[in-house]
């Protein structure tokens, strides 16, 4: 069965660097959501969207942006990254209210 | 707000036995939904189980049943004739059902990290 998918799965930057991650969600799920992990934590809800909408905020700091599309393919934008965000990034999505099924994670490192 | 407690943040377990791992909740939503997740070391997030807060019967998925006192709010993970590849951290985490249908994340906790031995 399909997956959700999240590219790139190792990102590499610099302080005050920006980055973009990407998220495929499983076909026909119309729900997303992103998560953060840090080293030996546990995973933490940023933000989710619905049909396009934003539907759910959490602990998503303001240098964060994210959004959804007319695919349903969502989007992270982190902007001037520091150290602290060096963490695993996790894309779920899920049908309406349902499960959530979690992708790969990204990885990203800032140096 | 919602919280889940883990208290066993490790376990030991020889293969081939029942275990149990714990989990209570808090929350003062009266419908929401109780998940066990697996994240064994490569790092992915594996769903194993969920329970509803008025589902009457305990659910269960193979190996995995889901002791659901809501009394106690308790929401413990029994995995049945453990397995070598069953060595991974295992998140319980939860959520409100709001009668809206909302997306709402999901409160984890902080883990058990169970190691099976041969």
């Amino acid at each position: 069965a399909a997956g959700v998918i999240q590219s790139p799965r190792h990102l590499i930057k610099e302080k005050r660097e920006t980055a973009t991650l990407k998220c495929y969600p499983i076909p026909r799920h119309d729900t997303v959501y992103w998560y953060q992990q840090g080293p030996g934590q546990d995973p933490q809800f940023l933000i989710s969207f619905y049909e396009k909408m934003q539907s759910d905020k959490g602990s998503i700091p303001d240098r964060f942006s994210a959004q959804q599309f007319s695919d349903y393919h969502s989007e992270l934008n982190m902007s001037s990254l520091e150290l602290g965000d060096s963490a695993l990034y996790f894309c779920a999505s899920s049908l309406r209210d349902q499960t959530q099924y979690f992708g790969p994670g990204t990885r990203l490192l800032v140096l | 707000a919602q919280k889940i407690t883990q208290t066993q943040p490790g376990m030991f377990v020889q293969e081939k036995e029942a275990v149990t791992l714990d989990c209570t909740y808090d929350t003062s939503d009266p419908s929401y939904g109780l998940f066990w997740y697996k994240q064994p070391s490569s790092g992915e997030m594996i769903f194993l189980i969920y329970q509803g807060s008025y589902d009457q019967q305990n659910a269960t998925e193979g190996r995995y049943s889901l002791n659901f006192q809501k009394a106690r709010k308790s929401a413990n993970l029994v995995i049945s004739a453990s397995q070598l590849g069953d060595s991974a951290m295992y998140f319980c985490a939860m959520r409100d059902l709001d009668p809206g249908g909302g997306a709402d994340g999901l409160t984890f906790g902080k883990g058990t990290h169970l190691i099976i031995q041969p």
